[in-house]
């Protein structure tokens, strides 16, 4: 069964470095999302991107992130300087085209703690 | 602003059934999900429901009333590796706006 992957699984970084955070979608999707969830909380919404281009973004996606598709399979998260409240878990999801479900495929979360 | 209240944790036995309620307050509905997180891993996706009523999907089901507010998720015949935390999250906004607002999530916790 075709899944998400996302690498690494755990990132550890020095307040102020730079992340780039990988994923690549289930093959045909053509919806691409960014999640985040800090230790026991609530999973908030980054980010989703369709067509090479961002589609929404919450409030949490200010100036210091940014998304790129840089080929055919990859999709990435860059955070450009951490600050010590990035640390979270940070998902990345995809999903077709088709159908109405809206529904989504998880990857396994990439933990980043930023120290 | 958007505002979405779950059970904080909830328990059940194993072959029993368990509603799972979850009320919200926002702009623009335009539909909800639920989803299933076990514990340090990713949430996945249970039912989206747009329109008011119930559907069913296996030993699980979802319903919705968007006049109150209101949903619930309803799993049947539970089993031990249903405990796990459950996601209600609403997505609004005008234009069919996608973002998706989740609740804190109730835990849900089996036992034999």
């Amino acid at each position: 069964e075709p899944e998400v992957t996302q690498t690494p699984s755990h990132q550890v970084t020095q307040m102020g470095q730079e992340v780039i955070l990988r994923c690549v979608p289930i093959s045909n999707h053509l919806y691409f999302y960014w999640y985040r969830q800090i230790l026991g909380q609530k999973v908030e919404f980054l980010v989703s991107f369709y067509n090479n281009e961002i589609s929404e973004k919450s409030e949490i996606f200010d100036d210091q992130f940014s998304v790129e598709r840089p080929d055919g399979s990859n999709f990435t998260l860059k955070i450009r300087s951490t600050k010590l409240e990035d640390s979270a878990m940070y998902f990345c999801a995809s999903r077709d085209l088709a159908g109405a479900t809206y529904e989504q495929y998880f990857g396994p979360g990439t933990r980043l703690t930023v120290t | 602003g958007q505002n979405i209240d779950q059970p904080t944790e909830m328990t059940a036995t194993e072959g029993a059934i368990v509603q799972i309620n979850c009320t919200y307050q926002t702009s623009g509905f335009n539909g909800l999900f639920w989803y299933q997180q076990h514990a340090g891993e990713a949430p996945t996706f249970l039912s989206y429901n747009v329109l008011d009523g119930l559907e069913e999907k296996g030993r699980f089901s979802s319903f919705l009333s968007r006049s109150k507010g209101y949903s619930y998720l309803l799993l049947k015949e539970l089993q031990m590796k249903d405990s796990a935390s459950y996601l209600c999250a609403v997505r609004s906004g005008s234009g069919g706006s996608y973002i998706p607002t989740f609740g804190r999530g109730t835990s849900l916790i089996v036992h034999p």
